[in-house]
Order: structure tokens, then sequence, then C-alpha cells
């Protein structure tokens, strides 16, 4: 397996346009995990899926973040209007479980000016 | 929601020295505490876990300890290297909860 592929690798997008963040997790795996990292705020966790399903979203900052999970290998992050507060690098990672090791993206680095 | 604590935040050594990262958590329900490595340009990558039943697990040069009664757990690691040189963060998975990340601490080995 290539492991959790993430795209872009890098986004640089005006404030107010939306943006939309992509993930394939490893095959398998029933967990999706969304993160975002900043040196002030460190890694936080936006929300997370069971089996497609979201579990727990209580990390996403505000209406403006959406994330959905069509299907078992495919996961979005959507950001409408971006501001530039949301640059970070955003990371997406998969596991077997919640209690187990999570394998993370090369993650997308988001700039918004 | 559980809040992990993490220290210090940057820490050098020489090569050959040992370093200890410590953390500390709030949810007396967690049971599982991994700690990642995570390079310039990477993701974090899973170096050493631990499950609330071990109180130490060791890995070659890396270990880590447990106290749940004090609920802090730390990674060690000996016989440093320069490629040991990352940002290191301990996690926390409570009771209903994904990993749950402390801020991180910057490891410089210096040769």
């Amino acid at each position: 397996d290539a492991g959790v592929i993430q795209s872009p690798r890098h986004e640089v997008t005006e404030m107010g346009q939306e943006v939309t963040l992509r993930c394939k997790p490893i095959s398998g795996h029933d967990y999706l995990f969304w993160y975002r990292q900043t040196m002030m705020r460190g890694l936080e966790l936006l929300i997370y899926f069971n089996n497609n399903v979201p579990i727990d979203d209580s990390g996403m900052p505000e209406d403006r973040f959406s994330a959905k999970m069509p299907n078992a290998s495919f996961s979005t992050l959507k950001i409408q209007p971006s501001e530039p507060r949301d640059s970070a690098v955003y990371f997406c990672a998969s596991s077997f479980s919640r209690s187990a090791e999570a394998f993370f993206g090369q993650g997308t680095r988001l700039t918004v000016v | 929601g559980e809040n992990v604590e993490q220290h210090p935040s940057t820490l050098s050594v020489q090569e050959g020295d040992s370093a200890v990262i410590k953390c500390t958590y709030s949810d007396s329900a967690s049971n599982y505490f991994p700690w990642y490595k995570q390079e310039l340009g990477k993701g974090p990558q899973l170096i050493i876990d631990i499950r609330s039943n071990v109180g130490e697990k060791k890995d070659q040069r890396i270990a880590v300890t447990l106290n749940k009664t004090a609920k802090h757990f730390s990674l060690h690691i000996t016989e440093t290297q320069p490629e040991d040189s990352a940002v290191y963060f301990c996690a926390v998975v409570g009771a209903g909860t994904a990993l749950i990340f402390g801020k991180g601490t910057t490891l410089s080995v210096s040769s």
C-alpha cells in the first residue's frame, strides 16, 4: 500500500475562496482522522470518521469547515470561505481502530492570503 | 475533554546522552499512550506505544513508562544520535476520543 495519500501538497488561495483538501486512507482502515497543525496550537483533531460515519466533529473550528467521507477510500475537508487564520498544515490519518497506530499522510500546506 | 501537557518544549543534548520527555493527561479513563516522531516536511510517525495495563515498554534505545495513578508517562531515548533530532509528540486516547496530542518537544542532538 502507498500509505495515506493527500492532495494537494501545497495550496495557496485568496481570502474568501473555497478550498478542498483530499485524502485517500490506507485500504482496510476503518478510522480516518483530520488534524490541523500550527506553531501556536500544535496538532489539533478536527474530526474523525468510523466506517465513513462522522463520530466526533467537536474540533471543527466553525461552520466554514466541513468534512465528508462518501466511501471507504476517499475523504474531503472543505473550507468555505477561507480566511488567513486558516493557514496551517492539514493532515489526514487512518488506522484500524482509535487505539492503534495512526498512519499520517504527508500533509497539505494551506496558505490563505 | 482530555488535556495533554508535554514538557519540555525544547531539549538539546550531546550525542550519546539520554533524553527524557514527559507528558501528563487529565482523563483517568485514557487507555492508550503512543509517541510520535515528526521530521521536517513529513507527517508524524509512531515510534512506540503503551497501553494502560503495562507500566513500561522498551524497543532498543527507546522506552516508555506509564504511571496511571499520577496520570503521566515519559519517553526515554538512550545513546542519542544526530538522526534522533526531530519533534516528538505524546498522545492520549480516552473513552470515546481519538488521538489527542501534546504540543511537542523539539529535540536537538549535537555531535
